[in-house]
Order: structure tokens, then sequence, then C-alpha cells
């Protein structure tokens, strides 16, 4: 199964910061690749397919990039809402796995 | 709107079985891979069961492989998971998610439900 690792798992940050999220995969997955957000008591939502598309509706302050192993989660100037935990997920091939999640809170 | 609402989850007693339905609307349910994911309390995201459109494929996670059957019926607009032998491990919020096209039934999943608790416990 191909394993996903993000870092960091937990971080504090303030409104109007930039921060970035890594995940890196044990092996090759091209860009096959999605982000999600979840906030307590909630289902994910999808933020990012595909490695950097970005899904409808979602910010222009949330991006990703990255392919192959290491991947990237950015998101330019926090607002209160963005404070939740994140997900990779890969679906290069089954077993579909998921990234530990990284906490996102407020400083 | 598209829209998924599971059904079914409760207490179950160790051993025990139960069965979780998800309700597809908005969409055409039959041209779309479909995923149930669970999430323990306070833990992180475990993809557990993906079958392709026609139900023609299937894929299971090592945890419930033999005792989980996942099925769909195009004609209702319906998933299911059958669980048998259910662990307290298998104590979770289960989450059904369509896949996010209907390309290829190797996707990300969009969008979910919100969820049932499945609770394992004597």
């Amino acid at each position: 199964a191909i394993q996903l690792t993000q870092s960091p798992s937990s971080l504090s940050a303030s409104v109007g910061d930039r921060v970035t999220i890594t995940c890196r995969a044990s092996q090759g997955i091209s860009s096959a690749l999605a982000w999600y957000q979840q906030k307590p008591g909630k289902a994910p939502n999808l933020l990012i397919y595909d490695a950097s598309r970005l899904e409808s509706g979602v910010p222009s302050r949330f991006s990703g990039s990255g392919s192959g192993t290491d991947f990237t989660l950015t998101i330019s100037g926090l607002q209160p809402e963005d404070f939740a935990t994140y997900y990779c997920q890969q679906f290069k091939s089954y077993p579909i796995t998921f990234g530990q999640g990284t906490r996102l809170e407020i400083k | 709107e598209v829209q998924l609402v599971e059904s079914g989850g409760g207490l179950v007693k160790p051993g025990g079985s139960l069965r979780l339905s998800c309700a597809a609307s908005g969409f055409t349910f039959s041209r779309y891979t479909m995923n149930w994911v669970r999430q323990a309390p306070g833990k992180g995201l475990e993809w557990v069961a993906s079958i392709s459109d026609s139900g023609g494929y299937i894929y299971y996670a090592d945890s419930v492989r033999g005792r989980f059957t996942i099925s769909r019926d195009n004609a209702k607009n319906s998933l299911y998971l059958q669980m048998n032998s259910l662990r307290a491990e298998d104590t979770a919020v289960y989450y059904c998610a369509r896949s996010g096209t209907t390309l290829t039934p190797y996707n990300w999943f969009d969008p979910w439900g919100q969820g049932t608790l499945v609770t394992v416990s004597s």
C-alpha cells in the first residue's frame, strides 16, 4: 500500500498568515492526489484534486502543487474559517490511502 | 443538488452485524464509482471499500476484507455496506462518498454524505 506522510501534524498560525502543508508518498503517484478540509463534526470537503486543480467554489487562497512523491497545500492569507484539519489522499492505486492529517490551529 | 444520505448506524455488540445504506440524489448514480470511508473517534480518515459504476469491480481495505460487503442498487440509487463480525475497532463514523469523475475508478471523493455512527460495544 502507498503510504502518505503529512507534515507537520499540527500547526499554529494567525489570520492573514501563509501556511504550507506537505504530503509525501512512499512511491510515485504522478498527480493522483487530493486535499480535503474537515471541520469538527462535519464531513471532509474537497479542496484540490489532481494535485493542483482547485475544486469549484473553493477560494483561490488555496493552492496545491507537486507530482511524483512530494506535494504541498498552501493557504495564502489565512481566514478564520480555515482553521480545521487537512488531509491528503492518493488515488493512484488501491488501497486508497489518506495522510494522517494536519490540524491547523489559531495562534 | 447532489446529495448523499447515510443511514443504518447504531450500537451493536462485538460479533454482530449491521447494514448501512446511502441514498443518492441529484446525479446519475449508475455512472459513478461509489465509496465508503470511515473515521474512528478522534482519528483520521480510513478508506473502507469502493464499487464501480456497474458493480463489476469491488475493492476492500485489508482491515475489512472478508467481513464487510459493499453493494449497490442502481435502480434505487442506493449504496450499501453489509458489516459482519464487527469488532470494537470498527467503531467509527461511516461516510458514503461519490467518486469525483466518471472517467476512471481511481478517483478523489466528492461529495461526501454527513456520515452515520457505528458503535461496537458490549
